[in-house]
């Protein structure tokens, strides 16, 4: 089945940028999408289809991706910004959903 | 403004069913394709389930093939999640989600939880 890899954790100092990773074969043929997911609530969507933001995701938050890697990246980062983030796609050969394994952001 | 309220949630023994419901509003449920992600307690994200905005395909992870059913009333702007012969790594808060065309799920509710547990 398909596997998305991402580091455990990140640590960045505020108002630096932090880069978070998503490794799966071929994910530059995939649509990724990102999730922050702050203590005791739910995910929110902070980056669909590679790298459109929905209304009300602040511009420092962007979207990247290559062959075999995807990646968040938030600038001038803020102590609010610190969460868990995940990436995710939807496997259209078995029409699933499939997460990484999540990424903690400490500030 | 997109709002999903989960419930029937609480704590069940080893092989017992439990139903869950979401209730939605503020969008067209009936065209919208819907989701249950679950996570345990201090784990990632694991997708559960999804059904088409007709109910006409659904598919879910192997970690609950054949225990768990979603099916949807789109009289009632309503989804549920039929988990039957629950085991204990099923514990986990469950959220029902949106999903968009390009697979992202763009708009979650708060998650109820579920505890297996004899």
């Amino acid at each position: 089945s398909y596997v998305l890899t991402q580091p455990p954790s990140v640590s960045v100092a505020p108002g630096k940028t932090a880069s978070i990773t998503c490794e799966g074969d071929n994910i530059g043929r995939k649509s990724v999408h990102w999730y922050q997911q702050k203590p005791g609530q739910a995910p929110v969507l902070v980056i669909y289809n590679d790298s459109d933001r929905p209304s009300g995701i602040p511009e420092r938050f962007s979207g990247s991706r290559s062959a075999n890697t995807a990646t968040l990246t938030i600038s001038r980062v803020e102590a609010a910004d610190e969460a868990d983030f995940y990436c995710q796609l939807r496997d259209t050969s078995s029409d699933r959903h499939i997460f990484g394994g999540g990424t903690k952001l400490t500030v | 403004q997109v709002h999903l309220v989960e419930s029937g949630g609480g704590v069940v023994q080893p092989g017992t069913s439990l139903r869950l419901s979401c209730a939605a509003s503020g969008f067209t449920f009936g065209t919208s394709t819907m989701d249950w992600v679950r996570q345990a307690p201090g784990k990632g994200l694991e997708w559960v389930a999804l059904i088409f905005f007709d109910g006409s395909n659904k598919n879910y992870a192997d970690s609950v093939k054949g225990r768990f059913s979603v099916f949807r009333d789109n009289s009632k702007n309503i989804l549920y999640l039929l988990m039957n012969s629950l085991r204990p790594e099923d514990t986990a808060v469950y959220y029902c989600a949106r999903g968009r065309g390009g697979g992202s799920l763009d708009s979650w509710g708060q998650g109820t939880l579920v505890t297996v547990s004899s």
